[in-house]
């Protein structure tokens, strides 16, 4: 079954510094792999996927992945973070290897808090 | 811009009470998704439909959790009785396109239930 590992409970970046939010996974097939972003008592939003080609990929406000499959990470980046990134992050991976009842289900990471300073 | 749509937003009950939450997909998704979120965790699916048609309620504790999606749009999540275990955040996600693996699902705001 596929799993999803952030390591990080909380991230703290300065204004301005960059930021990297660290994800790593374990599929048995190929991986579907995306970021979300959660505000105080809210839904989840979409911010990037992979699914193949390109090793980086760019996503909404500034953010990009870096995908890494010997090291079967996923992790979150931008070069320059700004105090409304402040949030809760969340990885999840989808196993691409299919079912006899179809697709398997996406399975979210716990979640890091990334809080950015002023 | 399109959005999921739930409510209420927030719901209080006594445990052993009966509660139900309502979805609206964006129009047009043929997937919707129903997700529990407990505080400090990532979402965990509930139940998964293909327009009316239930393709994954593996993790649904069918004892007391129920869900519906009768004409293939809107979607009803009940839980009769309610136990204190239950609070949480219950987020409802649609998807544009038939059990594709890489389409990103569009999520509600959530409704927030807390069992006394």
């Amino acid at each position: 079954a596929q799993s999803v590992a952030q390591p990080e409970d909380q991230v703290n970046v300065a204004e301005g510094n960059p930021l990297t939010v660290k994800c790593t996974y374990s599929v048995s097939g190929n991986p579907y792999l995306f970021w979300y972003v959660q505000y105080p008592n809210r839904g989840l939003q979409f911010l990037l996927k992979y699914i193949t080609g390109d090793n980086l990929v760019k996503g909404s406000y500034g953010f990009e992945a870096e995908f890494n499959k010997s090291q079967t990470s996923f992790h979150l980046k931008k070069p320059s973070a700004l105090v409304s990134d402040s949030a809760l992050y969340f990885c999840a991976v989808r196993d691409g290897q299919r079912r006899n009842t179809g697709f398997q289900k996406l399975v979210f990471g716990t979640g890091t808090r990334l809080l950015v300073s002023p | 811009e399109a959005e999921v749509a739930q409510s209420p937003r927030y719901k209080i009950t006594e445990k052993s009470q009966a509660v139900a939450f309502w979805c609206d997909p964006i129009s047009g998704h043929a997937t919707l998704y129903w997700y529990r979120q407990i505080l400090g965790q990532g979402p965990e699916l509930l139940v998964q439909f293909q327009d009316e048609s239930v393709v994954d309620d593996s993790q649904l504790p069918k004892d007391r959790f129920s869900a519906e999606r009768l004409k293939g749009v809107d979607s009803t999540l009940k839980i009769q009785p309610a136990e204190l275990g239950d609070s949480a955040m219950y987020l409802c996600a649609s998807s544009p396109a038939r059990a594709v693996a890489y389409n990103e699902q569009f999520f509600g705001p959530g409704t927030r239930l807390t069992v006394l």
